[in-house]
Formats: structure tokens, sequence, C-alpha cells
């Protein structure tokens, strides 16, 4: 099975400040067809998770700009450019180039 | 808008076991494999398993193998989550989601359902 590690586990922020969470795959997430099956959801408190970021750095669709996604065939970021009060949650990578599709730990974000 | 409805949440004693539904709303049903993952307390995110809601084919995470099936009702718009052998760590919520091929993700999840094993 594909590890997802993810750092920190946990984030405090000041609001308007960046953020960033690294998200590190056991093998490489780049499929033959050049696009890096890994995806960035929130779970909001007391919410279902929501898709940020598909394919390693697409926003999906409603999301604002501020997030981010990048990286490499096993290092992968998300970061928020500026902090909003509404951003707290739990942050999960996964991956799904292989069965069984794994999530990161999660990293839970919270405002100072 | 596309929505995903699941059932309410059950408890269940250590042996049993529990069937949870997923009505899809506001997309073609047939078109979207249904995945299901789960959310234990203190736990990460976990992939149980997946159905091509169009030819019914299930692919299940070993670790569940034997325990779960996943099924649809095309005519009603909903997928189900069955799990046997209920024990106390099968605690948890339990989602279903839609998978987007084309974003290789999962864009929407339905509410959420708890599952409690106790005895």
């Amino acid at each position: 099975d594909i590890e997802m590690t993810q750092s920190p586990l946990s984030l405090s922020v000041t609001p308007g400040e960046p953020a960033s969470i690294s998200c590190r795959s056991s093998q490489s997430l780049l499929h033959s067809n050049g696009y890096k099956y890994l995806g960035w959801y929130l779970q909001k408190p007391g919410q279902s998770p929501q898709l940020l970021i598909y394919l390693g750095s697409n926003r999906a669709s409603g999301v604002p700009d501020r997030f981010s996604g990048s990286g490499s065939g096993t290092d992968f970021t998300l970061k928020i450019s500026r902090v909003e009060a509404e951003d707290v949650g739990l942050y999960y990578c996964m991956q799904t180039l292989q069965i069984p599709q794994t999530f990161g730990q999660g990293t839970k974000v919270e405002i100072k | 808008q596309v929505h995903l409805v699941q059932s309410g949440a059950e408890t269940r004693k250590p042996g049993a076991s529990v069937k949870v539904s997923c009505k899809v709303s506001g997309n073609n049903f047939s078109k979207y494999p249904i995945y299901w993952v789960r959310l234990g307390p203190g736990q990460r995110l976990e992939w149980m398993g997946w159905i091509n809601v169009g030819n019914g084919f299930t692919k299940y995470s070993q670790k569940f193998q034997g325990r779960v099936i996943i099924s649809r009702d095309t005519f009603a718009s909903t997928a189900y989550l069955e799990l046997s052998s209920l024990r106390s760590e099968d605690t948890a919520v339990y989602y279903c989601a839609r998978y987007y091929g084309d974003h290789e993700a999962l864009d929407f999840w339905g509410q959420g359902t708890m599952i409690t094993v106790s005895s």
C-alpha cells in the first residue's frame, strides 16, 4: 500500500498569514499520462470532506484562489496564501493512483 | 447540483451486520463510480471500496474483503454499503462519495452515517 505522511499534524495560524501543509507518499504518484494522482480535501467541523485540489495542482470548482497545490512525484504541498477564519478544519491528502487508495493522517488547522 | 444523501445513524451489537444507503441526485447515476470511505475516532480517512454503478463491478480494500458488500439499485439511484461481523473497531462515520474520473478525485460527498458497534 502507498503510505501517505502529512506534516505538520497541527497548525495554528494568524488570520491573513500564509500556511503550508506537506504530504509525502511512499511511492511516486506520477501516472504514465503525466498527471499526479494526488488530491487535497478539507473537512470543516461538523461537515463532510470537500475537495480542494485535484491532480496535484488544480483547484476544484468554487475553491478560492488563496488555495494552491504543487509537488513532484512524492512530495506535495498545499498552500493557503492568506488564512481566513473559514479555513479551519482537518486537511487530508489522498492518493488515487493505486488501490487501496490511501489518505494522510490529516492536519488540523486552527486560527490563533 | 449533485447531492448524496445517506441513511441515518445506526447502533449494532458485535457480530451483527449493517447496511447504509446513499441516494444520489442531480447527475447521471450510472456514469460515476461511488466510493465508500470511513473515519474512525482518532483515525485517518480509510477507503473501503467502490462500485461502478453502470455495470455493478466492485473493488474492495483487502482489509474488508469478506465482510463488505457494495451494491447499487440503478432505478432508485442508490448505492449501498453492507458491513458484517461488526466489531467495536468498526465504530466510525461512513461516507459515500462520487468519484469524478476526469479529476481522479471525490468531488461530492454524502453527509456521513454514524455506525456505533457496542454490546
